[in-house]
């Protein structure tokens, strides 16, 4: 079946030190991969997204790459800020057009001053 | 509404009780998912409801899990008989795409209910 594979946390950075979050996945046919982010009390939302491969997702700073030849989509951000302190999870959406989104287990990232 | 809402945030029970968790999805949106994530843990799918309809309950862990969305808008989580297993945070999720659409759907998630079995 359909699975995330994501690194596990926490992980500790001091502010405006590289992130990179590693996510593979496994899945029938091309999905489409996400990462979703959730802040400390409150609900998961989108971060950003891709739906074929060498696509590219990015905001505030965050990027991935959809890597179809190593299943890879990883999470990355040139300099990291305390308000980036969250858990960030990688997730898909099976292409054969049912909605059901599959999510990894999460990482913990905490920046510190 | 602006956003998905979900109420109680908080819930405490003992084991044996029946708890009932209100999901208020964003208005017009027609996709409505439950989810589950036990401490530490991603979201586990539980459910999905098309409008009103039901088309997938196979993440639902037993027959003491039942879900509702007799309207189209306002859905109901109910789970009878707690267990302790059962504690964790029930992620309410909706969508405006409905089946048929095989782009990248985006899910608007609300912050969820933690319910804690004792």
């Amino acid at each position: 079946g359909n699975s995330v594979t994501q690194m596990e946390g926490p992980v500790t950075l001091s502010e405006e030190a590289f992130l990179t979050i590693n996510c593979t996945y496994t899945a029938t046919g091309y999905p489409s991969l996400f990462w979703y982010v959730q802040y400390p009390g409150e609900g998961l939302q989108l971060l950003l997204k891709a739906t074929k491969a060498d696509d590219k997702g990015s905001n505030k700073g965050f990027e991935a790459t959809y890597r179809k030849e190593t299943t890879s989509f990883h999470l990355e951000k040139g300099s990291v800020q305390v308000s980036d302190s969250a858990v960030y999870f990688c997730a898909l959406r099976y292409s054969g057009g049912y909605q059901k989104v599959t999510f990894g287990t999460g990482t913990k990232l905490q920046v510190i001053p | 509404g602006a956003g998905v809402s979900q109420s109680p945030r908080y819930k405490v029970a003992k084991r044996g009780q029946d708890v009932a968790l209100r999901c208020d999805p964003i208005s017009g949106h027609v996709s409505l998912f439950w989810y589950q994530q036990a401490l530490g843990q991603g979201p586990e799918f539980l459910t999905y409801f098309q409008n009103e309809a039901q088309l997938d309950k196979s993440g639902l862990p037993s027959d003491r899990f039942f879900a509702e969305r007799p309207e189209g808008s306002v859905s109901t989580l109910k789970i009878q008989r707690t267990q302790q297993e059962d504690s964790a945070v029930y992620l309410c999720a909706s969508s405006s795409r409905g089946l048929d659409f095989a782009g990248a759907n985006v899910l608007t998630f609300g912050a969820g209910s933690r319910l804690t079995v004792l």
